[in-house]
């Protein structure tokens, strides 16, 4: 089957780093997505990589690396409202209309 | 632009009873998606259109019906409610790329 697994919970504080990672099992996908969403809001594109290798936007970075079957979401400089819930997703080249979500990754961040 | 709305943002229904949520989007995209999510939880797809007049079943479609009879809109209907679709539902919708944008949401309870 098709599945992505994230942890479920993570802590860290303030000004730190933090790192969310995100193992598939999927045959085939166009680009591994992360999608960040508030309590009480709906989910916002945050990054994109179609290609191996590291993606940087802002204090966010997302890595794909294929082989591997695993990516992951950089955040720097952690902020208060960085506290969200993170969600990796991708699209199967099979049957490619529909995008597969991991269950997401809950990130509280402490002062 | 609006981007992605839904109607209504509130719902109570009594089992058995019926509704209709509409999405609607003015980005002129070809895919549309309805997911719901439960507490703690990922997304998980319901129904989606690949374009006008076309709609084709997701992971969960078992309860509910949709219609795109309009490029622009994308409705969601409940039959008979049940307790079990107590839950966040959103719309998405896409263009060429993965990036989905997603409405603000739809919070039904069913009791």
């Amino acid at each position: 089957g098709q599945s992505l697994e994230q942890p479920s919970e993570v802590t860290a504080v303030e000004g730190a780093i933090v790192q969310i990672n995100c193992t598939y099992q999927t045959s085939g996908f166009y680009g591994l997505s992360w999608y960040q969403q508030h309590d009480g809001g709906a989910p916002t594109f945050l990054s994109y990589n179609a290609l191996d290798g590291l993606e940087e936007t802002g204090r966010f970075s997302s890595f794909l690396s294929r082989s591997d079957s695993y990516g992951y979401l950089l955040l720097q400089e952690l902020q208060m409202k960085d506290s969200a819930s993170y969600f990796c997703a991708v699209r199967p080249d099979t049957g490619g209309f529909k995008t597969i979500f991991g269950a997401g990754t809950r990130l509280f961040v402490k002062a | 632009n609006a981007g992605v709305t839904q109607t209504p943002k509130f719902r109570v229904l009594k089992t058995g009873q019926s509704m209709t949520l509409l999405c609607a989007q003015d980005m002129n995209h070809e895919y549309m998606y309805w997911y719901r999510q439960d507490p703690g939880m990922g997304l998980r797809l319901i129904h989606y259109s690949v374009g006008e007049g076309t709609t084709a079943k997701g992971e969960v479609p078992d309860g509910y019906n949709v219609s795109r009879l309009k490029k622009q809109n994308f409705l969601l209907g409940l039959e008979s409610a049940a307790p079990s679709q107590t839950s966040v539902y959103f719309c998405a919708s896409r263009q060429s790329t993965d990036t989905q944008y997603f409405g603000p949401g739809t919070r039904l309870t069913v009791l």
